[in-house]
Parts: C-alpha cells; sequence; structure tokens
C-alpha cells in the first residue's frame, strides 16, 4: 500500500541554521505530495505541495521539490527560526487507487533554539 | 469567521462506554474526515466522506463509526469495540479532493480509563 517514510525527531538547530527534514514515498502511480505544519495545541494547515514530477512547493521561505527519481520530497529552509519550532508532516495523495484521502507520515518534531 | 469547530477538547471516559466527538465546519466544504494522532505513528486514517449520506472506512475503521447526515457535520462514535481509544483524535475538510488544502481542527484528546 501506499506510505510515507520521515526522518525521526527531534531535529535541534540554532536559529539561522540551515534545515532539511526527509521524506521519502511508496505510492502507486503519480501521488500529489504535501508538507503540512502543527504548532504546538493547534491542528495541522497546508505548508505547499506539489502535484507532479520536478514541481517545486514554496512557502514561507521553505521549499520542497518533487523527485520521482528518487521518490522523495525533502523539506529545506536556509535558515530557521524559533517560530519555525513545530512538528512537520509529509504527505501523498495517490489518486490513482480511487482513495481520496491523504496519507500522512510519523511526523518530525523540529526544536529551533535561540 | 469560517472554519472547523471540534468539540470537547478534552473528554474523559470509562472503558465500555461509547463516546461520539463533534466535529462542524462552515466552510461549505464536501469533504470530510477523521484522523487519528499517536505518538511516533503520525495520523491514521479512520473514515472520511465526500458526499452527505456517503463515508468510507479508511486504515483503521475498527471500533468506530460516523454518520454525514448534514454536509456541515461528520460526528465520530468511538465504541467499546475500539481497543485502544485513547488518542487525540482531528477531523479535517477539504473543498473536494485531498489536492485543495485540508482545514483542519484543533483536535479532541480522549481519555479513556
Amino acid at each position: 500500500g501506499d506510505s510515507v517514510t520521515q526522518m525521526e525527531g527531534p531535529v535541534t538547530l540554532s536559529e539561522e541554521a540551515f534545515l532539511t527534514i526527509n521524506c521519502t514515498y511508496t505510492a502507486t502511480g503519480y501521488p500529489s505530495l504535501f508538507w503540512y505544519v502543527q504548532y504546538p495545541g493547534e491542528g495541522l494547515q497546508l505548508l505547499l505541495k506539489a502535484t507532479k514530477a520536478d514541481d517545486k512547493g514554496s512557502n514561507k521561505g521553505f521549499e520542497a521539490t518533487y523527485r520521482k527519481e528518487t521518490t522523495s520530497f525533502h523539506l529545506e529552509k536556509g535558515s530557521v527560526q524559533v517560530s519555525d519550532s513545530a512538528v512537520y508532516f509529509c504527505a501523498l495523495w495517490a489518486r490513482d487507487t480511487g482513495r481520496r484521502a491523504l496519507t500522512f507520515g510519523s511526523g518530525t518534531r523540529l526544536q529551533v533554539q535561540p | 469567521d469560517g472554519g472547523i469547530t471540534q468539540s470537547p477538547k478534552y473528554l474523559f471516559r470509562k472503558e465500555g462506554q461509547n463516546v461520539t466527538l463533534s466535529c462542524e465546519q462552515n466552510l461549505n466544504h464536501d469533504a470530510m474526515y477523521w484522523y487519528r494522532q499517536d505518538p511516533g505513528q503520525g495520523l491514521r486514517l479512520i473514515y472520511y466522506s465526500q458526499i452527505v449520506n456517503d463515508f468510507q472506512k479508511g486504515d483503521i475503521a475498527e471500533g468506530y463509526s460516523v454518520s454525514r447526515e448534514k454536509k456541515e457535520s461528520f460526528p465520530l462514535t468511538v465504541t467499546s469495540a475500539q481497543k485502544n481509544p485513547t488518542a487525540f483524535y482531528l477531523c479535517a475538510s477539504s473543498i473536494w479532493d485531498p489536492d485543495s488544502p485540508l482545514h483542519f481542527g484543533n483536535g479532541t484528546r480522549l481519555t479513556v480509563t
């Protein structure tokens, strides 16, 4: 079945450091890929997405590129801030399966220290 | 303001009792979803619904039931058949399909003792 694998956390960085959170997937066909973020005490919200190979999603300084050859969608940010501390979820929608819901990874907690 | 409301925020029940979690949205979204969040396991899909009076099982539907009598509402019942009901439950909605952003509620934390 479809699945998403994320690097385990927590990831602890100092402010202004470079961030990478790895995400790889297994899916039928050509899925859409997403990053969602969950701030403390809240539900998730969409951070960025890419719907086809080589697309780059970007938002709030975060970027991720859909790499079909490596089945990856790694999240990057050049300079993190304390306010970026949250849990980040990679997700996919395998439209070819007929299932009209997202499959999420296990989440990666990011802690940014001043 | 439009959004999704989950209530209550915290819920406590005794083992053997059924409990219903509320989820209401005023975004005029067709699709609604229930996910369960456990530490280290991410979000797992329980049920989803694309239209009124129709819903589909997700990956962990056993021990749960839902209804979709109104477009705005998608309540989840955790039955006594659910072996490990203590968890954080998240409701979400989207315009139609998952390519459109999912809007999440703030969740209900259920504790069963």
